[in-house]
């Protein structure tokens, strides 16, 4: 069975700092990953996905996400925060006709 | 065009009361999911339709919790006589193709809170 574990349920950093969230996952099969986020009172949006071409994924708003087999992982990045990058962010895990099984989330701050 | 429309936003109900969740999916959108998210915690899954067919309904809690998607376009999650453990946020995705592989794209979310 699929699932992920998302390291750190809080992390704040400063403005125009780096941004790394973590993620590990499980998969007996090659696995489709995601992050998303969620802003207040919204719904969840994609930041990006990896679909086994390269492991080097680039989303939206200046995010990237690295998959290595070898450690299990699919971390995202951002090289520099911005104030508008605080929200909730969750990696998810492609499971069994399509739903999604998606990490406990991590609350991203971002201080002045 | 439109993305995926959920309604109500916002619900209060008492518990036992009944209570029907609307999703609009965006327009001709194969496959739809259903997604419980707890205060806290990352979405759960409750169940999927390809069209009309409810293909997988392995993460509906209990018997209280029914969906349907008669005509294969918008669907409606039923929780019979609410319990406080029903409170939660409820996401409607929807996916172009039909066999939810291709990126989900989820409405607001449902706020159900159950006194």
């Amino acid at each position: 069975a699929q699932s992920v574990t998302q390291l750190g349920s809080h992390v704040s950093v400063s403005e125009g700092a780096l941004v790394l969230l973590r993620c590990n996952y499980s998969s007996s099969v090659p696995p489709y990953l995601f992050w998303y986020v969620q802003y207040p009172n919204q719904g969840l949006q994609l930041l990006l996905k990896y679909t086994s071409a390269a492991t080097l994924v680039k989303g939206i708003n200046g995010f990237e996400a690295e998959f290595k087999k070898s450690e299990t992982s699919f971390h995202l990045t951002k090289p520099s925060a911005h104030m508008s990058d605080a929200a909730e962010y969750f990696c998810a895990v492609r499971g069994k006709g399509g739903k999604l099984i998606f990490g406990q989330g991590t609350e991203l701050s971002v201080k002045p | 065009g439109a993305g995926v429309s959920q309604s109500p936003r916002y619900k209060v109900a008492k518990r036992g009361q009944d209570v029907a969740l609307r999703c609009d999916p965006i327009s001709g959108h194969v496959s739809l999911f259903w997604y419980q998210q707890a205060l806290g915690q990352g979405p759960e899954f409750l169940t999927y339709f390809q069209n009309e067919a409810q293909l997988d309904k392995s993460g509906l809690p209990s018997d209280r919790f029914f969906a349907e998607r008669p005509e294969g376009s918008v669907s409606t999650l039923k929780i019979q006589r609410t319990q406080q453990e029903d409170s939660a946020v409820y996401l409607c995705a929807s996916s172009q193709q039909g066999d939810g592989t291709d990126t989900q794209y989820f409405g607001p979310g449902t706020r159900l809170t159950v006194l």
